[in-house]
């Protein structure tokens, strides 16, 4: 089954930095998206992305997190200035369509200190 | 109430058991569901869509109720390799997925 990867797998960062997070998504899906889960807790859905823009956010999502896909195969979650509470996992998702289940990467394990 | 609710568990269920999940969601208008299992602390992994006729995969079969707004999920001749947290995913419409907290199930042998 082909892939979305991720990187990196683990990130440590000090409080207040930007820190970037990649994923490639399978190469004929069109649906992207971020999510978060903090230890412990569920998958909170952050951000959807189609067509080169933002098609729903949470309230996660504040101004602080921003994604893009510059080139075409990258697609980007950065946080500006991260704070403590954004230590988790965070996982990209693509899909084909809007209605068809999501494949996921292994995630990026965040660790603000 | 909460947009998707599961009991969290832990379900300990011998290996062979019959095992049955729950799941409630709030959005009278979502579109698309879906189980998913989770190791820990790896990624969701898609187990299985959720229609509305009901289906099956092996030993996994799963029901939609969309009058009363639940989902289920049976899982007949648990092995140890079962052992996970299963999600229960509902997509709102344009986008929108919500996950549940997950229900945790240990199959002991």
């Amino acid at each position: 089954e082909p892939e979305v990867t991720q990187t990196p797998s683990h990130q440590v960062t000090q409080m207040g930095q930007e820190v970037i997070l990649r994923c490639v998504p399978i190469s004929n899906h069109l649906y992207f998206y971020w999510y978060r889960q903090i230890l412990g807790q569920k998958v909170e859905f952050l951000v959807s992305f189609y067509n080169n823009e933002i098609s729903e956010k949470s309230e996660i999502f504040d101004d602080q997190f921003s994604v893009e896909r510059p080139d075409g195969s990258n697609f980007t979650l950065k946080i500006r200035s991260t704070k403590l509470e954004d230590s988790a996992m965070y996982f990209c998702a693509a899909a084909g369509d809007s209605a068809s289940p999501q494949h996921f990467g292994d995630g990026t394990r965040l660790s603000i200190l | 109430r909460k947009e998707v609710e599961q009991d969290p568990g832990p379900f300990n269920v011998p290996e062979g058991a019959t095992v049955a999940f729950n799941c409630t969601y709030s959005n009278s208008a979502s579109q698309s569901f879906f189980w998913y299992r989770q190791d820990c602390r790896k990624e969701p992994k898609l187990l299985m869509s959720v229609y509305s006729s009901g289906n099956e995969d092996g030993r996994f079969t799963a029901q939609l109720n969309r009058a009363s707004q639940y989902i289920s999920l049976l899982i007949r001749d648990s092995k140890l390799s079962d052992s996970a947290t299963y999600l229960c995913v509902v997509s709102g419409g344009y986008q929108k997925v919500t996950f549940g907290i997950g229900t945790k199930l240990q199959v002991i042998p």
